[in-house]
Parts: structure tokens; C-alpha cells; sequence
């Protein structure tokens, strides 16, 4: 079955600076791979996803690429702010199963 | 839009008692997600159903947990009897469509003693 690998475990970074968070995947027949944030003590919350059929997709301070080759993805945040201190997670699936497999997290802290 | 709603949100039991969680998922999603989150971890699918009909529930440890979803939209998940690696929370998430973007409960916090 699908298994997904992230690093770093924790991130510590300055405020303004950018953030990068990075994803492997096992099964090269996934091809959705959801971004989620999950403050302290509250529900995951979608920040940003893409399919494979795109390589790299950006929402404001937000961007997630993708290498299908290399079978990993990654986050990025510029800017980083306060409120951007939590913890990510990502996730992948393939269509037709649409089990999310999750990584195991990382625990971004914006330094002030 | 209401989001989808668990309860209870605390339970704290002691290993081998029972112990059920409930689930309101966003009305009109069909697909209906338990995920549990072992503290430091992702969340792992326990089992998923569309409407009332369960998809995938390979990871359910099926000697002590069940789950069902009567007629659609409300749902139930029981562990009998609990053990001391149960202690988790236990997500609820639901989509409109399979392979939509999936909508999470607060969770409910469970501590087996």
C-alpha cells in the first residue's frame, strides 16, 4: 500500500522568511496530494492540494510542487507569519481509492 | 454552512470498557471518513463509507471496533473492549463526492487508562 515520508519533523524559521516542508510517495499510481494545517488541539483544515496533471500550484503566500518522476511534493510558504505556527501534514491517494494516506507531520514555528 | 460535528469531544475510560463516538457530517456528503490520530502522528483512515455502504475498512482493527452508518448520514464508531493503545483522536471527516476535499470534525480526544 501507499506509504508517504515527511520532512523535517520540526521547523523553526525567523518570521519573513520561507518555509519548506517535503513529501515521498510510494505508489505511482497516486495522483491527488492534499496539504492539511492543524493548529494545537483543533480539526486539520485543507490549505492547498494538487493533481497530477499539474506541476506546481500557488494560492498567495502558498505553493505546492510536484515531481511525479521522483514521486515527491513539497510545500512552500513565503513570508511566513505568527499564525502560520502549526502543524502540516501531507497526504496522498490515488483516484478510484481515495484513501488518504497521511505523513507524519511537521511542526512548523515562526520565530518572532 | 455547519461543519461536521462529533461528540462527545473528552472521554476518558478505563482498558477494557466500551466506548462509542458519533458523527454529523456536512449535509448532503455522501462519504464519511474515522480517521485516529495517535498524539505526534497523521491521521490513519480507520474506515470509509459512502452513503450507508462501507468503501475501505483494511485498517479497522475489527476484533474491537465497529462502525456503522445506518442510513446515511449519521454515524457510530465503537471500541469493545478498549485497550491502553486506543488512547487517540478520533477524526471525523466527510466530502460531498469520493475523492473530494474532505471536511474534519473537532475530533474526540480519548484516554484509555
Amino acid at each position: 500500500g501507499e506509504n508517504v515520508e515527511q520532512h523535517p519533523s520540526t521547523l523553526s524559521v525567523q518570521e519573513g522568511d520561507s518555509a519548506v516542508i517535503k513529501c515521498t510517495y510510494s505508489d505511482s499510481a497516486s495522483n491527488y496530494f492534499p496539504w492539511y494545517k492543524q493548529e494545537l488541539g483543533k480539526r486539520p483544515q485543507l490549505i492547498i492540494d494538487i493533481r497530477s496533471n499539474v506541476g506546481e500550484k500557488k494560492d498567495q503566500r502558498i505553493a505546492v510542487t510536484l515531481n511525479k518522476t521522483a514521486k515527491h511534493f513539497s510545500l512552500h510558504i513565503t513570508e511566513t507569519q505568527p499564525e502560520d505556527s502549526a502543524v502540516y501534514f501531507c497526504a496522498a491517494s490515488r483516484a478510484g481509492a481515495q484513501k488518504l494516506v497521511f505523513g507524519q507531520g511537521t511542526r512548523l514555528t515562526i520565530n518572532p | 454552512e455547519a461543519g461536521v460535528a462529533q461528540s462527545p469531544r473528552y472521554k476518558i475510560i478505563e482498558k477494557r470498557q466500551s466506548v462509542a463516538f458519533w458523527c454529523n457530517p456536512i449535509s448532503g456528503h455522501a462519504t464519511l471518513y474515522w480517521y485516529q490520530q495517535i498524539l505526534g502522528q497523521g491521521p490513519k483512515l480507520l474506515i470509509q463509507f459512502q452513503n450507508n455502504g462501507v468503501v475501505d475498512d483494511s485498517q479497522l482493527p475489527k476484533d474491537r471496533f465497529s462502525a456503522e452508518r445506518l442510513k446515511g448520514v449519521d454515524s457510530t464508531l465503537k471500541i469493545q473492549p478498549a485497550k491502553l493503545e486506543d488512547s487517540a483522536v478520533y477524526l471525523c471527516a466527510s466530502s460531498l463526492i469520493q475523492g473530494g476535499e474532505q471536511f474534519f470534525g473537532p475530533g474526540t480526544r480519548l484516554t484509555v487508562l
